[in-house]
């Protein structure tokens, strides 16, 4: 059974830094390109950042690039998001989402995480 | 980017009937299209993708069709535990992978 679980959520405050993980099991994690996506209180899904099965390709969306790095260790299945100089409009559930890619079917997110909640407050 | 535009952002509908749900794309995203139904304090969930073919395990009163720039989500006989809100989301073209801005299905 696929299994994503994110860890390292917590409060924080503006301008401090945080680090989420988000550990892979059931499935062969260097195969796949991984994502976070994020969910603000009573809020819609924001795609945050990609990055591909090598790390070769990394990308983000424009509200966090320049703070947030996105990295992963397949020999300890694992992802993670490094996010600095938080902001309180960075509040959110973080989700891990891992991607499925095809020519045929486009990209889209096949197994998510349960999320972990980030607060931005002073 | 390409912008994803969902309507209506909220109905009310009753066990049984027909409810639709519209998303528009800012261009042409081929078939590429996804629905995701999220439950309030849970994580998303793929319904659809590629515009039309039903994920694994997925009732089949879910239908999606549509190409280009229009794409529709049908659940044709409304059941109980489908109150939630469905998102659609833009798999066309690299990152950024953008979501329409979700459509919450309420009890009438």
């Amino acid at each position: 059974e696929v299994q994503l679980v994110e860890s390292g959520g917590g409060l924080v405050q503006p301008g401090g830094s945080l680090r989420l993980s988000c550990a892979a099991s059931g499935f062969t994690l260097r195969s796949y390109s991984m994502n976070w996506v994020r969910q603000a209180p009573g809020k819609g899904l924001e795609w945050v950042s990609y990055i591909s099965s090598t790390s070769r390709s990394i990308h983000y969306a424009d509200s966090v690039r320049g703070r947030f790095t996105i990295s992963r260790d397949n020999a300890k299945d694992s992802l993670y998001l490094q996010m600095n100089s938080l902001r309180v409009e960075d509040t959110a559930v973080y989700y891990c989402a891992r991607l499925q890619a095809a020519y045929s079917s486009g990209w889209y997110f096949d197994h998510w995480g349960q999320g972990a909640l980030v607060t931005v407050s002073s | 980017d390409i912008q994803m535009t969902q309507s209506p952002s909220s109905l009310s509908a009753s066990v049984g009937d027909r409810v639709t749900i519209t998303c528009r794309a800012s261009q042409s995203i081929s078939n590429f299209l996804n629905w995701y139904q999220q439950k309030p304090g849970k994580a998303p969930k793929v319904l659809i993708y590629a515009a039309s073919s039903l994920q694994s395990g997925v009732p089949s009163r879910f239908s999606g069709s549509g190409s280009g720039t229009d794409f529709t989500l049908i659940i044709s006989s409304l059941q109980p535990e489908d109150f939630a809100t469905y998102y659609c989301q833009q798999g066309y073209s690299s990152p950024p992978l953008t979501f329409g801005g979700g459509t919450k299905v309420e009890i009438k």
